[in-house]
């Protein structure tokens, strides 16, 4: 069984430019999770979405983030635009919908420079 | 806001040595208690999800307890090896239909050949 996928691994922009993360969950998986670990410290929530609704997006800044996962199976996280402290490794993961278990992606590192 | 707490930060240990670190989270509300398994470079890895008061489990040289009433757990690693270089996360579930997991900060183990 394939992992999460997530694209690309590596990231490096200029501030105020913008970001897009991709990810593809485990095929059946009908809940998506998008966190952002910033340096030092656990993941955070961002966003969660049952299908194709996001059921919690109540942590994602949304001034400058949003996030859309049309079909309910792959899903894209933007930036627009970056700031500094945007520099963090952006973790997508999926999960059954009554399970309990998350599983993770590799994670996007993005530096803003 | 809750508070979940690993501790030690990092540790250093060389192979063989048998080591241990710990997590403390709300011991109320509490559902469950995840542990994964980070290397550099890969997805964060589930080792186990723990719920029950007491629960012991156990997947070749580590081994995790749990004790819900004083709100803590440990993760031993039995002789640790070079492979076992990874960050350590654990994450609190206090339940709800929203499965949302809060981590720890994590722990940095380092294992010297």
């Amino acid at each position: 069984e394939a992992g999460v996928v997530q694209s690309p691994r590596y990231k490096i922009i200029e501030k105020k430019q913008p970001v897009a993360f991709w990810c593809n969950p485990i095929s059946g998986h009908n809940t998506l999770y998008w966190y952002r670990q910033n340096l030092g410290q656990g993941p955070e929530l961002l966003i969660r979405y049952e299908n194709e609704e996001a059921v919690d997006d109540s942590q994602l800044p949304k001034d400058r983030f949003s996030a859309e996962r049309l079909k309910g199976v792959d899903s894209t996280l933007k930036i627009q635009p970056a700031e500094l402290g945007d520099s963090a490794v952006y973790l997508c993961a999926s999960t059954r919908k009554t399970g309990l278990e998350q599983f993770f992606g590799p994670g996007t590192r993005l530096t803003v420079l | 806001i809750l508070n979940v707490e690993q501790s030690p930060q990092s540790l250093h240990v060389q192979e063989g040595d048998s080591t241990n670190f710990t997590c403390s989270f709300p011991s109320s509300n509490f559902y469950a208690l995840h542990w994964y398994r980070w290397e550099t470079a890969k997805s964060p890895e589930a080792l186990f999800v723990m719920t029950l008061n007491g629960d012991e489990k156990k997947k070749g040289r580590i081994s995790a307890t749990l004790n819900t009433k004083e709100g803590y757990s440990y993760l031993y690693i039995k002789g640790s090896q070079p492979e076992d270089s990874a960050t350590y996360l654990c994450a609190f579930y206090s339940g709800g239909s929203n499965y949302k997991l809060t981590f720890g900060k994590g722990t940095l183990l380092t294992v010297n050949p």
